[in-house]
């Protein structure tokens, strides 16, 4: 079958360094996507990853082993505004096809 | 470039209904997927539209169904609505060059629907 799995919440500090860990199990895999979604609005794409190794995007960086079925998203110099709902999702099957499985996702508390 | 525009934003339909629900992607975009998103069970993949065919779909009934015309706007449809219905309904487009691996999805604000 296939599974995802993401912790449901997480507290950091601001200004602080956070990971965010999801597992994944499944065949056809074909892409790790990361997404941002805070309360009452629609998610928004943060990265992707195909190949394993680190991909960075300013403060944001996705990693991806395909090897052990793990990614995690590390937001750096948190602010505020971080506190959202943070989505990973895998694309299933061969070819560029629109279909993604995500994760519950990880809700972020980020304090003062 | 223009987002994804959904409507309506908001609907609200009692059981039994049935309801109409359309999605406009970004100019160039020629795939729409469509997800169901509820709190217990997160985003759920209900159906994938390109060049007007399905290319996959998910594990809903067959309540649920959805087209794409000639100029990439999706509807889907959801008939005899059940109180489980109650969601936020995404879609979500993307370019789909033709290369392999999935293109990244752009999302439009939803419709959030509520059967009474």
């Amino acid at each position: 079958g296939q599974n995802i799995d993401q912790p449901t919440e997480m507290t950091a500090t601001e200004g602080a360094i956070v990971q965010i860990n999801c597992t994944y199990q499944t065949s056809g895999f074909n892409g790790l996507f990361w997404y941002q979604q805070h309360a009452g609005e629609a998610p928004t794409f943060l990265s992707y990853n195909v190949l394993d190794g680190l991909e960075e995007k300013g403060r944001f960086s996705s990693f991806l082993s395909r090897s052990k079925g793990y990614s995690y998203l590390l937001l750096k110099e948190l602010q505020m505004k971080d506190s959202a709902s943070y989505l990973c999702a895998f694309g299933r099957g061969s070819g560029n096809t629109g279909k993604l499985i995500f994760g519950q996702g990880t809700t972020l508390q980020v304090k003062p | 470039k223009a987002g994804v525009t959904q409507t309506p934003r908001y609907l609200i339909k009692t059981r039994g209904q049935q309801v109409t629900l359309s999605c406009s992607p970004i100019s160039g975009h020629r795939s729409v997927s469509w997800y169901q998103q509820t709190p217990g069970q997160g985003l759920q993949f209900l159906f994938e539209y390109f060049s007007e065919t399905q290319r996959n779909k998910g594990n809903f009934p067959g309540r649920f169904s959805g087209r794409q015309f000639s100029n990439s706007r999706s509807e889907m449809n959801v008939s005899t609505l059940e109180l489980g219905d109650s969601a936020l309904y995404l879609c979500a487009s993307s370019f789909t060059p033709g290369t392999g691996g999935p293109d990244t999805q752009y999302f439009g604000p939803g419709t959030r629907l509520t059967v009474l």
